[in-house]
């Protein structure tokens, strides 16, 4: 079994400033990860991922996450944010290699609100 | 560009009704999704779809029912509406080749039932 644990449920933070969105997952297998993004009255859309290879990844909107394994994390963070970032963030995890075959075993965390202000 | 088109975006209806949330995508994605989504909440799976004449039940039991007779539709019935279906639904595909469960979504049905 697989689960995500968004730390944060909402975080406030001025508009150019750093922010970090915190993600942990545990899981017994290789995993996929990813990051999406949901806008007011609209759906997820995604915003990176991290498959295999680099750990760093970069998405777009300017957002980048780090893939470390050894604590189980997979924050966001962007270094500069806009009001036009304020949303609200998903972390996912899937297992990966063979038994990735489909969203059916996607788990989402519960979202983090990101909310910039002026 | 929105490739997953849900409708209605919003819907009001008295108890007992029976309603059903239209999806549809143009991208050709064999597999599809049904999510129920509450504030604060993590996205639970209610419905999923590998290809036609195909439907599971995913984690979150729920009374709703599903079709899938063409590739591109994928539409959600629920019989008799209760209060306890209020909530967002959101619709979403991927296509099984791509090896990393990308979803796509629409943009989601409200259903508020009194």
């Amino acid at each position: 079994a697989q689960s995500v644990t968004q730390l944060d449920s909402q975080v406030p933070v001025f508009e150019e400033a750093p922010v970090e969105l915190r993600c942990n997952y545990s899981s017994s297998v290789s995993v996929y990860l990813f990051w999406y993004v949901q806008y007011p009255n609209q759906g997820l859309q995604l915003l990176l991922k991290y498959l295999s290879g680099s750990t760093l990844v970069k998405g777009i909107n300017g957002f980048e996450a780090e893939f470390n394994k050894s604590q189980t994390s997979f924050h966001l963070r962007k270094p500069s944010v806009h009001i036009s970032d304020t949303a609200e963030y998903f972390c996912a995890v899937s297992g990966g290699g063979l038994s990735s075959g489909s969203a059916r075993q996607l788990t989402f965390g519960s979202g983090t609100q990101l909310t910039v202000l002026p | 560009e929105a490739d997953i088109y849900q409708t209605p975006r919003y819907l009001v209806i008295g108890t007992g009704k029976k309603i059903t949330l239209e999806c549809s995508q143009t991208m050709g994605h064999d597999k599809m999704y049904w999510y129920q989504q509450d504030p604060g909440m993590e996205l639970h799976l209610i419905h999923y779809s590998y290809g036609v004449n195909s439907t599971e039940k995913g984690d979150l039991s729920s009374e709703s029912t599903v079709s899938r007779i063409r590739t591109e539709h994928f539409p959600l019935t629920l019989e008799s509406a209760r209060p306890s279906h209020t909530s967002q639904y959101l619709c979403a595909s991927s296509w099984g080749g791509s090896g990393a469960n990308v979803l796509t979504f629409g943009a989601g049905s409200r259903l508020t039932v009194l």
